[in-house]
């Protein structure tokens, strides 16, 4: 099982300021990795795929980088709604597909 | 618009049996793969099981393998899971969830989750 760890687990920016979200595989996956935002009571929304392809609709803010072992998804500048918890998710080695544990983005 | 709405969920006792539906609209539902994910309460989210936008291939995670059938009624735009042999950690809400192409394993529309219960 492919394992993806996220960091930090929580994050405190303030709004205008800029996001650097880490996800680190235990082994590479090429670029097949994801990432989404969920907020309190909502399902997860996807962000980003394949690393760096930004999702229908999803605001040029936000951007994914990486390949292999190691993945950022980066928010240039933080708008109020954009305080969530993102997960990482890979499909590598599908259909073992597997999510980062999580980051919480907070409001400072 | 796409939508996924997913029913069926309550509570059961350990050992029970429950069966999700959930139903789609808003595109052509037959021509997708689909998934559903868990997330236990206050805890990330797992993977469980996928199906082929025909029926032919089914996928699961070890954790359900054995106990849980995923299957589709493309004639209703529906897809199911069946749960058996339900345990206290499948505890979850339920999402479905669209692959982004036919077999990507990338989740681009999300229902609101149904929550299944496993408590005596």
């Amino acid at each position: 099982e492919i394992v993806l760890t996220q960091s930090p687990a929580t994050l405190s920016l303030s709004p205008g300021e800029r996001a650097t979200l880490s996800c680190r595989a235990s082994q590479s996956v090429s670029s097949y990795l994801a990432w989404y935002q969920q907020k309190p009571g909502q399902a997860p929304r996807l962000l980003i795929y394949d690393a760096s392809n930004r999702a229908t609709g999803i605001p040029a803010r936000f951007s994914g980088s990486g390949s292999g072992t190691d993945f950022t998804l980066t928010i240039s500048s933080l708008e109020p709604e954009d305080f969530a918890v993102y997960y990482c998710q890979q499909r590598s080695n599908w259909p073992q597909i597997t999510f980062g544990q999580g980051t919480r983005l907070e409001i400072k | 618009q796409v939508q996924l709405v997913e029913s069926g969920g309550g509570v059961v006792q350990p050992g029970g049996s429950l069966r999700l539906s959930c139903a789609a609209s808003g595109f052509t539902f037959s021509s997708y793969g689909m998934h559903w994910v868990r997330q236990a309460p206050g805890k990330g989210l797992e993977w469980v099981a996928f199906i082929r936008y025909d029926g032919s291939n089914k996928y699961y995670a070890d954790s359900v393998k054995g106990r849980f059938t995923i299957s589709r009624d493309n004639s209703k735009n529906t897809l199911y899971l069946q749960m058996n042999s339900l345990r206290a950690e499948d505890t979850a809400v339920y999402y479905c969830a669209k692959d982004i192409r036919t077999t990507d394993y990338y989740f681009d529309y999300w229902g609101q989750g149904t929550l299944v219960t496993v408590s005596s």
